[in-house]
């Protein structure tokens, strides 16, 4: 079974412009989640997705955004680059979500992001 | 809101010594716990996690780790380091009901000399 695909690896933008990630998560899973790990900061909780929906948001500006399609696929944006937002984001699949769920997130390589 | 604690940013061992990372926990139910190591430029990968049962939790590569409700603590361990285990451990928790959002500490770089 193929893993979690996150695209592009690797990115440079400038200042102000906007990028977009994608993230396919393994076949069957249905929750999609975003993490932002910075040296400074550590790893960070971005948003949760399950079924076309946001079920979780992390304490970051509105700047961040993302979204799921129906076969689960996910993609975050960052509009208006600012060089904090230089990072790796990682996205995260999982089955399924719930109070019973116990299962483990799978990661991604991950997209890393330079902001120049 | 929970935390995670993870005492000592690097920590360094000779190769076949024992590894100890130490994790603590701030969560007034018992939550469920990850450990997850990330490699040069790489996911992140679980080693082990506690969900409920058994306290001493096993998982891959030879490491395991204890549940200590009393002590609120869940530390990592390995009986004899290899150098293949140099790396960054990261220690996580998340709270039931919570969904799928795990909050992690800040990490433990690992460095095994020979």
């Amino acid at each position: 079974k193929a893993g979690v695909t996150q695209t592009p690896r690797y990115l440079i933008k400038t200042r102000g412009q906007q990028v977009t990630l994608s993230c396919s998560p393994i076949s069957g899973h249905r929750s999609v989640s975003w993490y932002q790990q910075t040296p400074g900061q550590g790893l960070q909780f971005l948003f949760e997705y399950f079924s076309e929906t946001q079920r979780n948001k992390g304490n970051f500006p509105g700047r961040f955004s993302g979204r799921q399609f129906s076969n689960s696929r996910s993609e975050m944006n960052v509009s208006t680059l600012e060089l904090g937002d230089s990072a790796l984001y990682l996205c995260a699949s999982s089955e399924t979500r719930g109070r019973s769920n116990t299962g483990e997130l799978f990661f991604g390589e991950g997209s890393r992001l330079t902001v120049l | 809101a929970q935390s995670v604690t993870q005492l000592g940013s690097h920590v360094s061992v000779s190769e076949g010594a024992l590894v100890l990372l130490r994790c603590n926990y701030s969560s007034s139910v018992p939550p469920y716990l990850f450990w997850y190591v990330q490699y040069p430029n790489q996911g992140l990968q679980l080693l082990l996690k506690y969900t409920t049962g058994a306290t001493l939790v096993k998982g891959i590569n030879g490491f395991e780790a204890e549940f200590k409700k009393s002590e609120t603590s869940f530390h990592l361990t390995k009986p004899s380091a290899h150098m293949s285990d140099a790396a960054e451990y990261f220690c996580a928790v998340r709270r039931t009901g919570g969904g799928n959002k795990l909050t992690f500490g800040t990490g433990t770089q690992l460095k095994v000399e020979l």
